[in-house]
C-alpha cells in the first residue's frame, strides 16, 4: 500500500538556522511529490512538486526538496529560517503504480510542525 | 482571481442536524476532494470526483455524502449518522484525476455540539 511518513512531529528551529523536513514514502515505480505548508486555520499552500527530471527541486519561500529514490526519500530544505516560516508541513505522494495506472489521489503525510524561536 | 471558495469558515449545528458544506472552485479544473483533518491527524480523504455526475468513496466515507451536478461545485453533507462531526474541513481540486498538485480551499471549521 502506498503510504508516506514524516518521521518528525514537532521541530523547533532558531531563526537564520538552517532547516531540514524528512518525508519518506512508499509507492509504486513512479511517484510524484509535493510538500504543502499550512498556517493555523488556512488551507494548505503547495511549495514544490517534483514529477520527473532533476532530483533537486526548487520551489517558492526560498525552499527547495531533493527526491532521493535509493531512499525512497523527499526531504524539504530550507538554508536561513524566517519567523514567518512557522506553521505546519504537509509530504504527500501520487503517481503511477508498477501496472502504470494512476492512483487517482494523493497520499499525505501526517505533518510536521515548525515552530521558530526568535 | 482563479481558486477555491469553501463557505463559510465556521459552522455551528446541533447533534443530530444534517449540514452541508460548500465548495467554489473557477479554476475549470476536473477534479476535486474533500478532506478531513484532525489535531495529529494529517489528512484524510472523505470523497473525490474526477468529473461530473461521477465520485468516488475516499477513506473516511461514512456519514458523509456528495454530489458533483456543475464542474465548479462539489458540496460535502455531513449527515446525523457521522459519529464526531466536529473538524476542520478541507476542500481542493485539480486539474484532472490522478496524482498532480492538488489547490486547497481555506476550510470550513464545523463544530456540532
Amino acid at each position: 500500500a502506498q503510504s508516506v511518513t514524516q518521521p518528525d512531529i514537532h521541530i523547533t528551529v532558531s531563526e537564520g538556522a538552517s532547516l531540514e523536513l524528512r518525508c519518506n514514502y512508499s509507492y509504486g515505480a513512479t511517484p510524484y511529490l509535493f510538500w504543502y505548508v499550512q498556517s493555523p486555520g488556512q488551507g494548505l499552500q503547495l511549495l514544490l512538486k517534483y514529477f520527473s527530471g532533476d532530483t533537486l527541486v526548487q520551489g517558492i519561500k526560498g525552499f527547495e526538496a531533493e527526491f532521493k529514490r535509493s531512499q525512497s526519500s523527499f526531504n524539504l530544505r530550507k538554508p536561513s529560517v524566517h519567523w514567518s516560516d512557522a506553521a505546519e508541513y504537509f509530504c504527500a505522494a501520487g503517481g503511477l503504480g508498477d501496472g502504470g495506472t494512476s492512483y487517482g489521489k494523493l497520499t499525505f503525510g501526517q505533518g510536521t510542525i515548525l515552530t521558530v524561536h526568535p | 482571481d482563479g481558486g477555491i471558495t469553501q463557505s463559510p469558515k465556521y459552522l455551528f449545528r446541533k447533534e443530530g442536524q444534517n449540514v452541508t458544506l460548500s465548495c467554489e472552485q473557477n479554476l475549470n479544473h476536473d477534479a476535486m476532494y474533500w478532506y478531513r483533518q484532525d489535531p495529529g491527524q494529517g489528512l484524510r480523504l472523505i470523497y473525490y470526483s474526477q468529473i461530473v455526475n461521477d465520485f468516488q468513496k475516499g477513506d473516511i466515507a461514512e456519514g458523509y455524502s456528495v454530489s458533483r451536478e456543475k464542474k465548479e461545485s462539489f458540496p460535502l453533507t455531513v449527515t446525523s449518522a457521522q459519529k464526531n462531526p466536529t473538524a476542520f474541513y478541507l476542500c481542493a481540486s485539480s486539474i484532472r484525476g490522478g496524482s498532480y498538485e492538488q489547490y486547497f480551499g481555506p476550510g470550513t471549521r464545523l463544530t456540532v455540539t
